[in-house]
């Protein structure tokens, strides 16, 4: 168990609707990062937020936003889905701190099917 | 950007072999830091190894090491004694001191292992 928590594991909607999901970091790491897999695809950077505020930005679409709160857990918000959205979404954690020797600890993924 | 090669999308190794995975990366910074992923068909995304640029000795976890060439900017993954569990995709990443804190990430290696 890496300690970082994705809800939910699984979801299924259909074209033109939004969904949100959601990560909990482990405790103590400041940073969130978010990543998409497409089938067979690599891993593609969406978004990168620390402390709450975002860091860095990716491939990351507009009908795509994402927000970390206070309590530093993070939710990417998808809308106007279309069906080339569906894809495995990473929530991964790390401490956020610049020059620091850490790693990236990565949820179980959320596998959003758009039908 | 940084950038991180991995030049074969596909190798296999019978078990109790060894296998070599390749990666290399493109950078102009001196400090930073190397990973190997492992995603097993359960996608769930596993640390492997890592190493840090200004060690030179190469950094080993059991039956997996690393070939750490600063010089060439390569980053090899070493299986020792293969094992049907270590069937997966590898993926390759980067982390520098001075880009934010993002990880880079390569496009993978699907190992198959042959019993």
């Amino acid at each position: 168990d890496s300690g970082v928590t994705q809800t939910p594991k699984h979801l299924i909607t259909a074209t033109g609707q939004r969904v949100t999901l959601r990560c909990s970091p482990r405790s103590g790491d400041l940073s969130v990062y978010w990543y998409q897999q497409s089938l067979d695809q690599g891993l593609q950077f969406l978004i990168q937020y620390y402390n709450g505020e975002e860091r860095a930005k990716g491939n990351i679409l507009e009908r795509f936003s994402a927000q970390q709160f206070p309590d530093l857990h993070s939710e990417l918000n998808l809308s106007s889905l279309e069906l080339g959205d569906s894809a495995l979404y990473f929530c991964a954690s790390s401490v956020g701190v610049s020059g620091y020797n850490e790693k990236l600890f990565f949820g179980s993924g959320t596998q959003l099917s758009v039908l | 950007a940084q950038t991180v090669t991995q030049s074969q999308p596909e190798m296999s190794v019978q078990e109790a072999e060894t296998v070599t995975l390749s990666c290399t990366y493109d950078t102009s910074e001196s400090d930073y830091y190397l990973f190997w992923y492992k995603q097993p068909p359960s996608r769930q995304m596993i640390l492997v190894i890592r190493q840090e640029a200004y060690k030179q000795q190469n950094a080993t976890e059991n039956r997996f090491s690393v070939n750490f060439q600063k010089a060439a900017k390569s980053f090899s993954l070493k299986i020792s004694d293969s094992q049907l569990g270590d069937a997966a995709m590898y993926f390759c990443a980067y982390r520098g001191t001075n880009t934010g804190n993002q990880f880079y990430f390569g496009t993978g290696t699907s190992l198959t292992v042959i019993p």
